[in-house]
């Protein structure tokens, strides 16, 4: 089975600044990687698919990147609704594997 | 706009039985593969099951296999999940999702990602 990791495991950040998250797969998985956020009790939100597509509605200040076995996050400006858990998911093989999870707190 | 609405979660002892539903609307329910995946208080995502659009396929994670069965009906655009044995570690909100898709130059389509319900807590313990 394909493992994914993630880091860091959390980070504190304010309103306004850069912040990137790598997750990396154990084996490679071409560009087959989905990235969600998700808040307390609500479920998951698509972010970004295909390592680097940014899903419909979702704002311009998240990006993705890379291929193969690493693969970031990056949020340009972070603003207060973005204080959330982000995870990676990679579609290669049907375990569909979930990393897990970066919080990222209000500094 | 898609729907997707869980229910059957509850309080059951360990050893016991729970079937979870999830309604759905606002897509053509046959024409996708739908999957299952539960994350324990405080902890991560994990996938639990998926099943092709017209339920002849399946496969499920290690830790739940021979003790849970995925199923559909297509006629009632809803999917289920029949849990027997329960364990403590199976305490979670249980999530269904539809998978996306995108396509390529060539017409050939790739699942970008899922999209989710609300999930439906299931609690094992006596």
């Amino acid at each position: 089975d394909i493992q994914l990791t993630q880091s860091p495991s959390f980070l504190s950040a304010s309103v306004g600044d850069r912040v990137t998250i790598t997750c990396r797969a154990s084996q490679g998985i071409s560009s087959y990687l989905a990235w969600y956020q998700q808040k307390p009790g609500k479920a998951p939100k698509l972010l970004i698919y295909a390592a680097s597509t940014l899903q419909s509605g979702v704002p311009s200040r998240f990006s993705g990147s890379g291929s193969g076995t690493e693969f970031t996050l990056t949020i340009s400006s972070l603003q207060p609704e973005d204080f959330a858990t982000y995870y990676c998911q990679q579609l290669n093989s049907y375990s569909f594997t979930f990393g897990p999870g970066t919080k990222v707190d209000i500094k | 706009e898609v729907q997707l609405v869980e229910s059957g979660g509850g309080l059951v002892q360990p050893g016991g039985s729970l079937r979870l539903s999830c309604a759905a609307s606002g897509f053509t329910f046959s024409s996708y593969w739908m999957h299952w995946v539960r994350q324990a208080p405080g902890k991560g995502l994990v996938w639990v099951s998926r099943i092709n659009s017209d339920g002849s396929s399946t496969s499920y994670a290690d830790s739940v296999k021979g003790r849970f069965t995925i199923s559909r009906d297509n006629a009632k655009n809803t999917l289920y999940l029949q849990m027997n044995s329960l364990r403590a570690e199976d305490t979670a909100v249980y999530y269904c999702a539809r998978e996306g898709y995108y396509y390529d130059s060539s017409g050939y389509y790739y699942v970008s990602g899922f999209y989710w319900g609300q999930g439906t807590l299931v609690t094992v313990s006596s």
